[in-house]
């Protein structure tokens, strides 16, 4: 099957730091890849889809310039988080569409990776 | 707008059966999809729908009737490791996927 990998699993940074998450397909390639945030006992919220050699596109009320996404290759994207703030703290989801399985519907989730700002 | 409906929490007994339901109202459709998702870590991928019908995939089961924008997740032979929060996600007509806020689903001995 499919398998997404995220790293890291889990980052404590300090206040106004920049953390980098990457996010790799590793067996198939997706040409779209997205990226949740997840507050304890919330739901996934969309933060930004991610198109392999363009621009993301960013859901309302995402600060693009705070969450910066490359997705450079077909296997790659990454989310850095800037100037970090505790408010900032929680859990990163990515998630990438398989083309291959249910007429290109699916799409399979990284582990993904707890942040803290302390 | 678009909307998502399952209930928040449930509870169950081991070796029953529980059937979670989902409404939606969603622009447009291209599928409907349940993930378990266990405290702490990511969604798994369950089951996806996008004809009316059953389907069923060993004690699992997903239903959907377009024509009411309704699903429900059928598990059966519940065993505590099913202790978990279920996710409904419709694809609309740009293939976004839009996510229920998912159902706790409490199993007791």
């Amino acid at each position: 099957g499919a398998v997404v990998s995220q790293h890291p699993s889990w980052v404590i940074c300090k206040s106004g730091t920049s953390v980098k998450i990457e996010c790799r397909s590793l067996d198939f390639q997706a040409t779209t890849m997205f990226w949740y945030r997840q507050f304890p006992k919330q739901s996934l919220m969309l933060m930004a889809t991610s198109n392999e050699g363009s621009k993301a596109t960013y859901e309302q009320g995402v600060e693009k310039d705070k969450f910066l996404i490359n997705h450079a290759s077909l296997t790659l994207s990454t989310l850095t988080v800037t100037s970090a703030h505790p408010e900032d703290s929680s859990f990163y989801i990515c998630s990438a569409r398989d083309h291959r399985g249910l007429a290109g519907a699916e799409q399979y989730f990284g582990p993904g990776t707890r942040l803290t700002v302390t | 707008g678009q909307n998502i409906d399952q209930p928040t929490e449930m509870t169950a007994t081991e070796g029953a059966i529980v059937q979670i339901n989902c409404t939606y109202q969603t622009s447009g459709f291209n599928g409907l999809f349940w993930y378990q998702q266990h405290a702490g870590e990511a969604p798994t991928f369950l089951s996806y729908n996008v004809l009316d019908g059953l389907e069923e995939k060993g004690r699992f089961s997903s239903f959907l009737s377009r024509s009411k924008g309704y699903s429900y997740l059928l598990l059966k032979e519940l065993q505590m490791k099913d202790s978990a929060s279920y996710l409904c996600a419709v694809m609309d007509s740009n293939y976004q996927l839009i996510w229920g806020a998912g159902t706790k689903l409490i199993i007791k001995p």
